[in-house]
């Protein structure tokens, strides 16, 4: 059993370019969410998404963009990579019920902008 | 708008001594309150949650935690410390009926043989 998956593992982007961070789970969860880990600043959210089709924003959605195509996949694009987004980004998923779940995530992926 | 406080950046304890890392919250109704442990290179593992009845609420690898109300806390304990507990703890609380998860800033302990 699989769990979550990210890959890369590790990536360096110049200033503009544009990448897709992908994740994938294999326990039917549906809800799937993004963060980023930044020293001093805990975890904050990107974006979820609480089923396929549907998604939303978290507390620090500019710069990425997300789709849910199937209740498996849960990719994120970085647009015009920043050095402000220099960050290592976990996804994560759970059961969607009565939000007493927890959450299972993934290794994470550690980005340089530079 | 849901928040959550982890006042302490770094906790050192003799291996063997017990063990508290701090945690206060913020929401408007009913908290889901959540501990996380995250060792190094590696995603965050869930070690308890507290959702409703007894305050006291036992996880994995010999931790617990204890919800008050009153003060709006949720800290995490141990009886006694291993060298093998060093890591970086994340609290982390949903209101009910809401999404999403909001995590602290994280505590790092520290154990030290």
């Amino acid at each position: 059993n699989a769990g979550v998956t990210q890959t890369p593992k590790f990536q360096v982007l110049k200033t503009g370019q544009s990448m897709t961070l992908q994740c994938a789970q294999d326990m039917n969860h549906e809800y799937m969410s993004w963060y980023r880990q930044d020293p001093g600043m805990g975890l904050r959210l990107i974006h979820y998404s609480v089923g396929a089709g549907i998604t939303d924003q978290g507390e620090v959605p500019n710069g990425y963009n997300v789709s849910r195509s199937t209740t498996e996949d849960f990719p994120l694009r970085l647009l015009s990579a920043a050095p402000s987004q220099t960050s290592v980004y976990f996804c994560a998923s759970s059961y969607r019920g009565t939000g007493e779940e927890k959450l299972f995530f993934g290794s994470g992926t550690q980005l340089s902008v530079l | 708008a849901q928040s959550v406080a982890q006042p302490e950046d770094q906790v050192n304890v003799a291996e063997g001594n017990p063990l508290t890392v701090k945690c206060t919250y913020s929401v408007s109704g009913n908290p889901y309150l959540f501990w996380y442990v995250q060792y190094p290179n590696r995603g965050l593992q869930f070690l308890l949650k507290y959702i409703t009845g007894d305050n006291l609420v036992k996880g994995s690898y010999g931790f617990e935690a204890e919800f008050n109300k009153s003060q709006t806390s949720f800290h995490l304990k141990k009886p006694s410390a291993l060298v093998s507990d060093s890591a970086l703890y994340f609290c982390a609380v949903r209101e009910a009926g809401a999404n999403n998860l909001f995590f602290g800033t994280g505590t790092r302990l520290t154990v030290i043989p």
